[in-house]
C-alpha cells in the first residue's frame, strides 16, 4: 500500500530533550516536506527536500533541522525543543512540484 | 511569495443545502491551486487541484472549484452536501516553478441533519 508514515505518532517530552520524528514514504517520490499544524494557522511549511541531499528552509524553519540521506526517509529534527513547538506535525511527499502531495497521518508533540 | 486567505474560517450547514468555502490567494508569479480536506483526526487528502485548462474543476464527491484569475479566487462549492461532508478545508497555493505549498488557515465546515 502506497503511503506515508509517521513514529511516534504522540510524544510528550521536556524541553531540551532532543528528538526525532521520523518519516519515511514507499511512493519513490523525490519531493517530502514538513509542516506544522495549529489552530487558526492552517499548515506552515518547516522544510522541504527536492531530492537526496537537497533541503531547504520552508515559512517556519527556526528551531528544526532536516536530512535526506536517502530517498524514501526525511527526519525532523529538533535539538533542543520548547513549548512553543508543540504542535501536530504532518510529513507529505510527492512526484514532483505540482503534483498531489501525499500525507502522513500526524505526529502531535507536547513540550513541557 | 504568495498567501492564502480563507475568508471564513466556520461553515455551519444543514444536510442537503449547498455550501461555498471562499479562498483568494496573492502571488506575483503564476500559481497551481488545491483544495486539501482533513477529516476529525486524519492527514490531509486532496480534494482538486487546478494546474491548467478549464478553470472548473470537479471532484469525485460531488465538489467543484473555479479559477478567477482577475479576482484571484478558487473558492470550492457543493450543491448539496452530506453530514459525511463535516471535515476541515484547506485551500493551498503552489508557484509554478517550485516546490513550495503555502496554506490558508483552514474552514470548518459543520453539517447538521
Amino acid at each position: 500500500e502506497a503511503q506515508v508514515t509517521q513514529n511516534p505518532r504522540y510524544l510528550i517530552t521536556v524541553t531540551g530533550k532532543k528528538l526525532t520524528v521520523t518519516c519515511s514514504q514507499n511512493m519513490n517520490h523525490e519531493y517530502m516536506s514538513w509542516y506544522r499544524q495549529d489552530p487558526g494557522l492552517g499548515l506552515r511549511q518547516i522544510y522541504y527536500s527536492m531530492n537526496v541531499e537537497v533541503t531547504d528552509k520552508g515559512d517556519v524553519p527556526e528551531g528544526y533541522k532536516v536530512s535526506r540521506k536517502e530517498k524514501r526517509n526525511f527526519p525532523l529534527i529538533l535539538e533542543s525543543p520548547s513549548p512553543n513547538q508543540t504542535s501536530l506535525y504532518f510529513c507529505a511527499s510527492s512526484l514532483s512540484g505540482g503534483d498531489e502531495q501525499f500525507f502522513g497521518p500526524g505526529t502531535r508533540l507536547t513540550v513541557l | 511569495a504568495q498567501s492564502v486567505t480563507q475568508l471564513d474560517s466556520q461553515v455551519p450547514v444543514f444536510e442537503e443545502a449547498p455550501v461555498e468555502l471562499r479562498c483568494n490567494y496573492s502571488s506575483s508569479v503564476s500559481v497551481y491551486l488545491f483544495w486539501y480536506v482533513q477529516y476529525p483526526n486524519q492527514g490531509l487528502q486532496l480534494l482538486l487541484k487546478y494546474l491548467s485548462g478549464s478553470t472548473l474543476v470537479e471532484s469525485i464527491n460531488g465538489f467543484e472549484a473555479e479559477f478567477n484569475k482577475s479576482q484571484t479566487s478558487f473558492h470550492l462549492r457543493k450543491p448539496s452536501v452530506h453530514i459525511s461532508d463535516t471535515a476541515e478545508y484547506f485551500c493551498a497555493v503552489s508557484p509554478i516553478n517550485d516546490y513550495k505549498l503555502s496554506f490558508g488557515a483552514g474552514t470548518t465546515v459543520t453539517v447538521r441533519a
